[in-house]
């Protein structure tokens, strides 16, 4: 079975330009979440979707939003890009959701964005 | 909300040894606790799960314990091997978001010497 996807690997942008990360999780799972890792950090929580509903929320900016699609896909949207935004965005399924539900994540490899 | 150390940014240990990774957190203790491994340029890939009401869980050559008291856990790696080289992190699940996303520690990158 194939492992969660994102796409692109690679992304190079200029500050103030818009950008869209987007990830296919595994299939059957129906809960998606996006991670930011910067260099030499542990992933931090940027959103939680499951069953196209945003169900968490981390500390990050209204320029960061996200979405999930029928078919339990999802795109991360970043506007107006500052230096700081460059990391590697990691994207996160498990079969459900729930409080406290004691499901391992499964990571894609991420989209390395590169901020110039 | 949770804040989560781990030991050291890095350890190196010969191979053969057994490697012993802490991770330590400070607010309240969670229902349970995960492990992961990252290689460069890879996401983070999950190793094992364990409940608060588990003092220790062992998988091959793998073996995590849980103190509450301490709010600490114990990440062991016998009979090293270089190919356990890697950064290792640990991850609670924040109540802040009714366990929705995890908290993840900073990682501390294990070099297994030949």
């Amino acid at each position: 079975d194939a492992g969660v996807t994102q796409s692109p690997t690679h992304l190079i942008k200029t500050r103030g330009q818009q950008v869209t990360l987007r990830c296919s999780p595994i299939s059957g799972h129906k809960s998606v979440s996006w991670y930011q890792q910067v260099l030499g950090q542990g992933p931090q929580f940027i959103f939680q979707y499951y069953e196209k509903e945003e169900r968490g929320r981390g500390n990050f900016p209204d320029r960061f939003s996200a979405r999930q699609f029928p078919n339990y896909s999802s795109e991360l949207n970043v506007n107006a890009l500052l230096l700081g935004d460059s990391a590697l965005y990691l994207c996160a399924s498990s079969p459900r959701t729930g409080p406290f539900s004691n499901q391992p994540q499964h990571f894609g490899d991420g989209t390395r964005l590169s901020i110039l | 909300s949770q804040k989560i150390e781990q030991n050291s940014e890095a350890l190196n240990i010969q191979e053969g040894k057994t490697a012993t990774l802490t991770c330590n957190y400070t607010n309240y203790s969670p229902a349970y606790l995960q492990w992961y491994r990252q290689d460069p340029g890879r996401g983070p890939v999950f190793l094992l799960l364990i409940r608060e009401n588990e003092k220790e869980k062992r998988k091959e050559r793998l073996k995590v314990t849980f103190d509450t008291t301490l709010k600490q856990s114990l990440f062991h790696i016998t009979a090293s091997q270089p190919a356990d080289s890697a950064t290792y992190l640990c991850a609670l699940p924040d109540k802040d978001n009714y366990g929705q996303n995890f908290v993840f520690g900073p990682g501390t990158r294990l070099s297994v010497l030949p």
